[in-house]
């Protein structure tokens, strides 16, 4: 069965502290995404991987950062994190070159910034 | 750059109702539209796309490309349809990078 996994699935953190929300998946898949849910807000891409190594901005990136060192594991961070940061975070992964358009996400990390 | 609306963000009906919910896209090519579902505590999942022309627990979706729309649709609504829509785009090509809509929450009541 298809699988992403964000190991962490609710953080309290204080502001400015530094926060890394991690994500692995076990489908292969080249292709990663980092989202934000907000309420009435939806969706909101922060930064995708197409590849090891590679890391693109998405429509929000700004306070944020992206690390892919392995094929199955990308990892979001917040280098200073600041209350208008808290939200749930969505990890996607999905087959490179599909012309499907199917998305695997993860459970979602709730992170709570004081 | 691409746009989804979803105008509303609340459709309540009765079980048995029929059910439309809204999505229209702004984008100058040829896009690929998407529904995805979120149920309450599970994972954002893909329901249909529009590309495959199919109908997925009951819904249908039909992409418009003179009025840039692709509205979901159910002629008779199950509680369990109770959930979270998200309308999506994706430029043609575009590796799954996903644009979507601020979503909606249906809510069938019995």
């Amino acid at each position: 069965d298809v699988k992403v996994t964000q190991s962490s699935r609710y953080l309290v953190k204080r502001t400015g502290e530094k926060v890394f929300l991690e994500c692995v998946q076990d489908m292969d898949h080249e292709n990663m995404f980092w989202y934000r849910q907000d309420p009435g807000l939806g969706l909101r891409l922060i930064y995708f991987s197409y590849d090891v190594k590679m890391k693109e901005k998405g429509d929000i990136p700004e306070g944020y950062s992206v690390s892919r060192e392995k094929k199955e594991r990308f990892s979001l961070i917040l280098e200073s994190a600041s209350t208008n940061q808290t939200s749930m975070y969505l990890c996607a992964s999905s087959q490179q070159g599909a012309v499907t358009g199917e998305l695997f996400f993860g459970e979602g990390s709730r992170l709570t910034v004081l | 750059a691409q746009r989804v609306t979803q105008p509303e963000k609340l459709l309540s009906v009765f079980k048995g109702a029929p059910v439309e919910l809204k999505c229209n896209y702004s984008y100058s090519g040829s896009p690929e539209l998407f529904w995805y579902v979120q149920y309450s505590r599970q994972r954002l999942q893909l329901l249909l796309r529009h590309i495959s022309r199919e109908s997925i627990k009951g819904f249908t979706a039909d992409l418009n490309k003179g009025e840039t729309s692709f509205h979901l649709k159910k002629p008779f609504a199950q509680e369990e349809d109770s959930a979270m829509y998200y309308c999506a785009l994706s430029p043609a090509g575009a590796n799954s990078k996903l644009t979507f809509g601020k979503g909606i929450t249906l809510s069938v009541r019995p």
